[in-house]
């Protein structure tokens, strides 16, 4: 069965770039689905990021595109959120989770998360 | 974007409860709405896809109906485990958005 598992630096200073992988086991990236990022500030609801399909293809949340990159390693097997010029506002439980598809598409399974917190 | 609007934000119930939750799109979505489960300090799990369809291992007390733009879900007999967050999620357009969140709680 399929687990994401994700992961990062916990702590990244404002206007800095947070970076975070989520590692993908018992399936293959390249073979099919996409692969997705939402975060979740705390005490508050989801947010969808982006999404990156099996052949490379990536879909941004419009309000964060101009900051976000998703890319993806298929030799690690795992993929990774980038996010450029962090603020107060971006501290959340960051989750990887599964895909089916863009349209039509639910989240299914979710890695248990990383909390990525932007303080000076 | 679709905003997704959730009812109530919060309830009390018992065990045992039939229970309803309710969740309106802000413009016709068909039948794109999945719901998930979140207990604290966990990550979300799927329940309920394309409105009505069980996602496997999830037990037959949770039901989901509606189309265009309103949704339910109920749980027909609370069960001590089922006390916590849910959320609905339209995948009729990117972005995917989700409701803000139903916590359901023990009266």
């Amino acid at each position: 069965q399929v687990q994401l598992q994700a992961s990062g630096p916990g702590l990244v200073r404002p206007s800095e770039t947070l970076s975070l992988t989520c590692a993908v086991s018992d399936y293959s990236i390249s073979t099919g689905y996409y692969w997705a990022w939402i975060r979740q500030p705390p005490g508050k609801g989801l947010q969808w990021i982006g999404s990156i399909f099996h052949n490379g293809n990536s879909y941004f949340n419009p309000s964060l595109k101009s900051r976000v990159t998703i890319s993806r390693d298929t030799s690690k097997n795992l993929f990774s959120l980038r996010l450029m010029s962090v603020t107060a506002s971006d501290t959340a439980m960051y989750y990887c989770a599964r895909q089916p598809s863009v349209k039509g598409g639910w989240f299914d399974p979710w890695g248990p998360g990383t909390l990525a917190t932007v303080s000076s | 974007d679709i905003q997704m609007t959730q009812s109530p934000s919060s309830l009390s119930a018992s065990v045992g409860d039939r229970v309803t939750i309710a969740c309106r799109a802000s413009q016709n979505i068909g039948n794109y709405l999945n719901w998930y489960q979140q207990k604290p300090g966990k990550a979300p799990n799927l329940l309920i896809y394309a409105t009505s369809i069980l996602q496997t291992g999830v037990p037959s007390r949770f039901s989901g109906s509606g189309s265009g733009t309103d949704f339910t879900l109920t749980i027909s007999s609370l069960q001590p485990e089922d006390f916590t967050t849910y959320y609905c999620q339209q995948s009729y357009s990117t972005p995917p958005t989700f409701g803000g969140g139903t916590k359901v709680e023990i009266k």
